[in-house]
């Protein structure tokens, strides 16, 4: 079955706490990218990639790295957490570009940092 | 700028019509998207418009008009199941950049 994977579903840390929320997709499509969706503002686009190795900042980076090692993979990585990162947190992954090709989300990563 | 303004809320009668507009600034969007969200769950594709014009597949319906910044999509026949939110999206065909709207919360009711 054709899907994008994200884990953990849900995670509660603590301030500071180095943590890496997994993106898997088995569709070989080289389009990835990472959205956190909080109320009232929608989703909005954390990074995304083009290709293996080629990744660009969204419309809110900060605090967050990627990376882009495998086609399949595009792990989330927060460094150092802080509380203003609790969010809902989804990859989405598209095989191409044109209008036409829709992006497929996966189930989400409800993150919680105390 | 980029912004994309949709309603925060509507509400309708179970077998109506309903329109969800979408405004946006013209510069940096190719393409214009519509996802549906039920709660708690993930974003699914809806429809896209590169063009002018109107869109149709089956129950839904999406319109653009580019000069104007504007979209809309058309529910018919409303049904319960349709009640969710649903996001208005541009995108960039020489990237992956996409900007989505905070959503509309569609509320179906009997």
């Amino acid at each position: 079955e054709a899907q994008v994977t994200q884990n953990p579903r849900y995670l509660i840390t603590v301030t500071g706490k180095k943590l890496t929320v997994t993106c898997s997709q088995n569709m070989n499509h080289e389009y990835m990218s990472w959205y956190r969706q909080d109320p009232g503002l929608g989703l909005r686009q954390i990074y995304y990639s083009m290709n293996v190795e080629v990744t660009d900042k969204g419309d809110v980076p900060e605090g967050y790295k990627v990376s882009r090692k495998e086609k399949r993979n595009f792990p989330l990585i927060l460094e150092s957490p802080s509380p203003n990162q609790t969010s809902l947190y989804f990859c989405a992954s598209r095989s191409g570009l044109a209008a036409g090709n829709e992006q497929f989300f996966g189930p989400g990563t409800r993150l919680t940092v105390l | 700028g980029q912004n994309i303004d949709q309603p925060t809320e509507m509400t309708a009668t179970e077998g109506a019509i309903v329109q969800i507009n979408c405004t946006y600034q013209t510069s940096g969007f190719n393409g214009l998207f519509w996802y549906q969200q039920h709660a708690g769950e993930a974003p699914t594709f809806l429809s896209y418009n590169v063009l002018d014009g109107l869109e149709e597949k089956g129950r839904f319906s999406s319109f653009l008009s580019r000069s104007k910044g504007y979209s809309y999509l058309l529910l018919k026949e409303l049904q319960m199941k349709d009640s969710a939110s649903y996001l208005c999206a541009g995108g960039k065909y020489n990237n992956n950049d996409m900007r989505f709207g905070a959503g509309t919360r569609l509320t179906v009711k009997p």
